[in-house]
């Protein structure tokens, strides 16, 4: 079946530091990929998405490329904030259904 | 349109009670999904609704689960005979089909079985 991985966490970062969280994934047929962000206190909202391979998403700063080769879908910023601060979850959807397989989440703190 | 509302925010229970969840989504989706988050994880699905037709439930979903979505619109997931085993976040999201299109979450029902 669809499955996420994610690196472990929790990681901690100075402000202005670059992130890069990793996420690889198993799938069938032709996965869309998705990085949803969990602010504390809120909900989990959509970060970003790729549809297809070799497809860059982006958003507020983070970027993440659709590598079909690798199967991966890793999350990056050149310089994070105290405000990135939050759980952040690596996905997938495949076929008609479009349920999410999600990651573990990682948590992000960052410090001023 | 405010977005994903749930109801209730927080419920606790003992064990061995009913209980029930509703979510509203957004009134121009007609999917909507419930997934189950506990500690440390990710959100893992349960069941999907288009319109009010279920379409698929996870194996997750054991027989004291059940959802409906009577007109379309809100659903409910009532939880018979509670296990601690179900204390858990209950997630709700709805979108539009399409397999890119992005599901918008609901803050959730935070479960806690006593």
């Amino acid at each position: 079946g669809d499955s996420v991985t994610q690196m472990e966490g929790p990681v901690t970062l100075s402000e202005e530091a670059f992130l890069t969280i990793n996420c690889t994934y198993t799938a069938t047929g032709y996965p869309s990929l998705f990085w949803y962000v969990q602010y504390p206190g809120e909900g989990l909202q959509l970060l970003l998405k790729a549809t297809k391979a070799d497809d860059k998403g982006s958003n507020k700063g983070f970027e993440a490329t659709y590598r079909k080769e690798t199967t991966s879908f890793h999350l990056e910023k050149g310089s994070v904030q105290v405000s990135d601060s939050a759980v952040y979850f690596c996905a997938l959807n495949t076929g008609a259904n479009s349920k999410l397989t999600f990651g573990k989440g990682i948590t992000l703190s960052v410090r001023p | 349109d405010t977005g994903v509302s749930q109801d209730p925010r927080h419920k606790i229970t003992k064990r061995g009670q009913n209980v029930t969840f509703r979510c509203d989504p957004i009134s121009e989706h007609n999917r909507l999904y419930w997934y189950r988050q506990t500690l440390g994880q990710g959100p893992e699905f349960l069941t999907y609704f288009q319109n009010e037709a279920q379409l698929e439930k996870s194996r997750l979903l054991s027989d004291r689960f059940s959802a409906e979505r009577p007109k379309g619109s809100f659903s409910t997931l009532e939880i018979q005979r509670t296990e601690q085993g179900d204390s858990a976040m209950y997630l709700c999201a709805s979108s539009n089909p399409g397999q890119g299109a992005e599901q918008y979450f609901g803050p959730g029902t935070r479960l806690t079985v006593t």
